[in-house]
């Protein structure tokens, strides 16, 4: 069974100012690695994801997530943040190879401060 | 038009009564899932299935049922509704070639008086 940690409920900052969403999973056997973005009233939107490969992968919006196996960590980065990143953020993990549902974090409230 | 779609996308129903949730999806997905989101805990996963022969409880399936009529729909039930099944429930899908990427349709907001 994998379980994932995300430690703070709300991350208040400055727009234009850097943001670090932090994550760390539990797992015994090796894993898939996403963060799922919603918006105010939606539903769910992949925001990035880790399958294999490099450790740094990147949205198209600016986010960048690292994947630390020895921290068992995936935290997500974005230097510069809009108005429009205001939203709650999920991190999520599967296990590799496996099919049974996602298991999600409590998730992240961003709120960009103008 | 939306790959993933529920219905109804709100619904106020009382304690006691039996309600239903339907998904429907158009990306020939084979797997479909369930899974309720509740403020501050995140989502977890209800029910699941890869195909229409092939119906898995999830973490809190207690007080649920659900029928996959098809492999693009998947319902979910509620057949005593109780005021702590007031939630947002998401149904979404999965592809067997996209390593347990999910996709998610925009939600039923359901409030159990």
């Amino acid at each position: 069974a994998q379980s994932v940690t995300q430690l703070d409920s709300q991350v208040p900052v400055f727009e234009e100012a850097p943001v670090e969403l932090r994550c760390n999973y539990s797992s015994s056997v090796s894993v898939y690695l996403f963060w799922y973005v919603q918006y105010p009233n939606q539903g769910l939107q992949l925001l990035l994801k880790y399958l294999s490969g490099s450790t740094l992968v990147e949205s198209i919006n600016g986010f960048e997530a690292e994947f630390n196996k020895s921290q068992t960590s995936f935290h997500l980065r974005k230097p510069s943040v809009h108005i429009s990143d205001t939203a709650e953020y999920f991190c999520a993990v599967s296990e590799r190879g496996g099919a049974d549902g996602l298991t999600f974090g409590k998730g992240t409230h961003l709120i960009i401060q103008p | 038009d939306a790959d993933v779609t529920q219905t109804p996308r709100n619904r106020i129903t009382k304690t006691g009564k039996r309600i239903m949730l339907e998904c429907s999806q158009t990306k020939g997905h084979d797997r479909m899932y369930w899974y309720r989101q509740d403020p501050g805990l995140g989502l977890r996963l209800i029910y699941y299935s890869f195909d229409v022969k092939d119906i898995n409880k999830g973490e809190i399936s207690d007080g649920y049922s659900v029928s996959r009529q098809a492999q693009a729909k998947f319902s979910l039930s509620l057949e005593s509704a109780i005021p702590n099944q007031t939630a947002l429930y998401f149904c979404a899908t999965s592809d067997v070639h996209s390593y347990n990427e999910q996709f998610f349709g925009p939600g039923t907001r359901l409030t159990v008086l």
